[in-house]
């Protein structure tokens, strides 16, 4: 089984400064890791996923992730933030199920 | 290409009344999902059609809630005399494969369902 937290309801972050919303994963085998992102009234979007392989995942909008199995972290990160990516972040586990499990999420304000 | 399309986006139904929603998956993706998002919440996993087969119906709340997909693309979901706690944002789902825990499954935009 697998899950995850996101230890943060809530990040802030000045535009052009670094962000990284935070994932820990709890797992038994495998991980495998998606990060989705919800814009104010509009659905889910895909950002990126770790399946295996390179533990430095890019994804969209310029976003990236790094798989650390050390510390069983997923962070979801961006060099430089813009204002536009002010939205809910989703880290969810993949499940042989299908379904996805999805927790609260991270409320991300980027702020100009 | 075209993404996961869904109708209506908004609906306001009158307690009672009952209502269906439609999901347009990407074309020839063999997986699709209905979840249900309350305010403030994360999505929560309702139902699970792999083509036309019904495979998971845990999640539905209750006999009054109801899915098909009769020919494995289009599906519809629908409620039967909504209650005020139906009110939500329903959001469909779909991914190439049958289940597997790798697939990437794409949103589609959802309804948000307002019952007076």
């Amino acid at each position: 089984a697998q899950s995850v937290a996101q230890p943060e309801d809530q990040v802030n972050v000045a535009e052009g400064n670094p962000l990284t919303v935070k994932c820990t994963y709890s797992v038994s085998g495998n991980p495998y890791l998606f990060w989705y992102v919800q814009y104010p009234n509009r659905g889910l979007q895909f950002l990126l996923k770790y399946i295996t392989g390179d533990n430095l995942v890019k994804g969209s909008y310029g976003f990236e992730a790094e798989f650390n199995k050390s510390q069983t972290s997923f962070h979801l990160k961006k060099p430089s933030a813009l204002v536009s990516d002010s939205a809910l972040y989703f880290c969810v586990p993949g499940s042989t199920l299908g379904r996805l499990y999805f927790g609260r999420g991270t409320q991300l304000t980027v702020w100009p | 290409g075209a993404g996961v399309s869904q109708s209506p986006r908004y609906k306001v139904a009158k307690r009672g009344q009952d209502v269906a929603l439609r999901c347009d998956p990407i074309s020839g993706h063999v997986s699709l999902f209905w979840y249900q998002q309350a305010l403030g919440q994360g999505p929560e996993f309702l139902t699970y059609f792999q083509n036309e087969a019904q495979l998971d119906k845990s999640g539905l709340p209750s006999d009054r809630f109801f899915a098909e997909r009769p020919e494995g693309s289009v599906s519809t979901l629908k409620i039967q005399r909504t209650q005020q706690e139906d009110s939500a944002v329903y959001l469909c789902a779909s991914s190439l494969l049958s289940t597997s825990s790798t697939d990437t499954q794409y949103f589609g935009p959802g309804t948000r369902l307002t019952v007076l």
